[in-house]
């Protein structure tokens, strides 16, 4: 089992839409997660930290954690053509950043 | 706004030949970090630096990748020789601490074998 796994494929949205993204992590000792968004051939760059159980908002996004269930997830409200990216997941156990595949995500206008 | 700086942005060479990256760190930040991209997958951690010492490079591969951060500012990576299997984005992070610390990565720098 991959330390963090970002299954789904590549999600397309309407333009004005909601794009959520889901992401489940291993270790259940895990203490931070972070979601950092990455164009085609550019570095990732980071949108939001959580380290608490719960939702954390932060202009259009939010991120949603629950250590239960030991997954975090992301949501992007009113869409933009300027989200289309890929967004990757990581998560903190161990002193180690651990990333998921990403998601990409397409918005239509 | 501070960044993480690295060189080259791009880099073509032939197997068996050496190449090395260069990364200088927001400044102030003791932690510095060297990952790898392969297109389609998330970063992997290579190596990771506090300040001059290396406390993680466990999935470094030692018998052709070595990295150094002498006086605890800038890195270097090298592989030596090339395969053609590095073929990836390799990047710099780095972050002010180790623990809970949010990591900000470089422009990265894509690297072709040939």
């Amino acid at each position: 089992q991959k330390e963090v796994e970002q299954n789904s494929g590549p999600l397309s949205v309407p333009e004005g839409a909601i794009a959520s993204l889901n992401c489940t992590y291993s270790d259940r000792g895990s203490q931070s997660f972070f979601w950092y968004r990455q164009y085609s051939g550019k570095s990732p760059e980071l949108i939001m930290f959580i380290y608490s159980n719960g939702d954390k908002e932060d202009g259009r996004f939010t991120a949603q954690l629950n250590k239960a269930s030991q997954y975090v997830s992301l949501l992007i409200r009113d869409s933009q053509p300027s989200d289309s990216a890929t967004y990757l997941c990581a998560v903190r156990g161990n002193n180690r950043l651990a990333f998921g595949k990403g998601n990409q995500v397409v918005v239509i206008p | 706004e501070a960044e993480v700086a690295q060189s080259p942005r791009y880099k073509i060479t032939e197997k068996s030949q050496a190449v090395a990256f260069w990364c200088d760190p927001i400044s102030g930040h003791a932690t510095l970090y060297w990952y790898r991209q392969i297109l389609g997958q998330g970063p992997e951690l290579l190596v990771q630096f506090q300040d001059e010492s290396v406390v993680d490079d466990s999935q470094l591969p030692k018998d052709r990748f070595s990295a150094e951060r002498l006086k605890g500012v800038d890195s270097t990576l090298k592989i030596q020789p090339a395969e053609l299997g590095d073929s990836a984005m390799y990047l710099c992070a780095s972050s002010f601490g180790q623990a809970q610390e949010t990591q900000y990565f470089g422009p990265g720098t894509r690297l072709l074998v040939l």
